[in-house]
């Protein structure tokens, strides 16, 4: 069936350097969606990408949809204690309203 | 306007017995949705409601798991039998249509004993 991968599983970086997760699917995908989930928190929509090749900023979060249609990207750009959390990329499932998500990046940031 | 509401918060059981786990979703989206998330993973599709229709239920793990949702609003996950690999978060999340960001409840911690 449809797989979701995500690398790397676990990040840690010190404040104010950068971060990228990267996330493939099997199947060429109609959307991605991002989604960030804060330890013991539930999981909290950041952005949807549905065109091929398409960038989306939000402030220091920089995310990429790849020209396949099939990978995507997140990248923070100095990173701050706030930013500590997994994050999921998803992608519709083989029916409607089914999302697939990947395992998640966790992502430490030490003062 | 409030977010979408999941009770229990926790809910600690005995293996084999019965748990009805609840989600008020937030007020006029009509889909909804319920995933698993074990410890390390990312939330799994169990079943997806538009309307007062299970308009996909092919994430339910067997015949133990059943969700209803009767007037298109509140959904309830019913567990039957519970086992001990039940143990996860269960989360609900609601959205306009399915085509929509769909917005995610606190979760219900399930602990099977």
């Amino acid at each position: 069936g449809q797989q979701v991968m995500q690398i790397p599983q676990y990040q840690h970086v010190q404040e104010g350097e950068d971060f990228t997760t990267y996330c493939n699917s099997s199947t060429t995908l109609s959307n991605i969606q991002w989604y960030k989930q804060r330890p013991g928190g539930h999981p909290v929509f950041l952005i949807q990408l549905v065109k091929s090749g398409e960038v989306k900023k939000q402030k220091r979060l920089t995310f990429q949809f790849g020209e396949a249609k099939k990978n995507s990207s997140l990248h923070i750009t100095a990173t701050q204690t706030t930013d500590v959390g997994t994050y999921f990329c998803a992608g519709p499932g083989g029916s409607q309203g089914n999302l697939i998500f990947g395992k998640g990046t966790k992502l430490s940031v030490k003062p | 306007g409030a977010g979408v509401s999941q009770t229990p918060s926790n809910k600690v059981t005995e293996k084999g017995k019965y748990v009805e786990l609840r989600c008020d979703p937030i007020s006029g989206h009509t889909a909804l949705y319920w995933y698993r998330q074990s410890l390390g993973q990312g939330p799994e599709f169990l079943i997806y409601f538009q309307g007062t229709g299970a308009a996909d239920d092919s994430g339910l793990p067997n015949d133990r798991f059943f969700a209803v949702r009767p007037e298109g609003s509140v959904s309830t996950l019913k567990i039957q039998r519970t086992e001990r690999g039940d143990s996860a978060v269960y989360l609900c999340a609601s959205s306009w249509s399915y085509t929509d960001t769909q917005y995610f409840g606190p979760g219900t911690r399930l602990t099977v004993l």
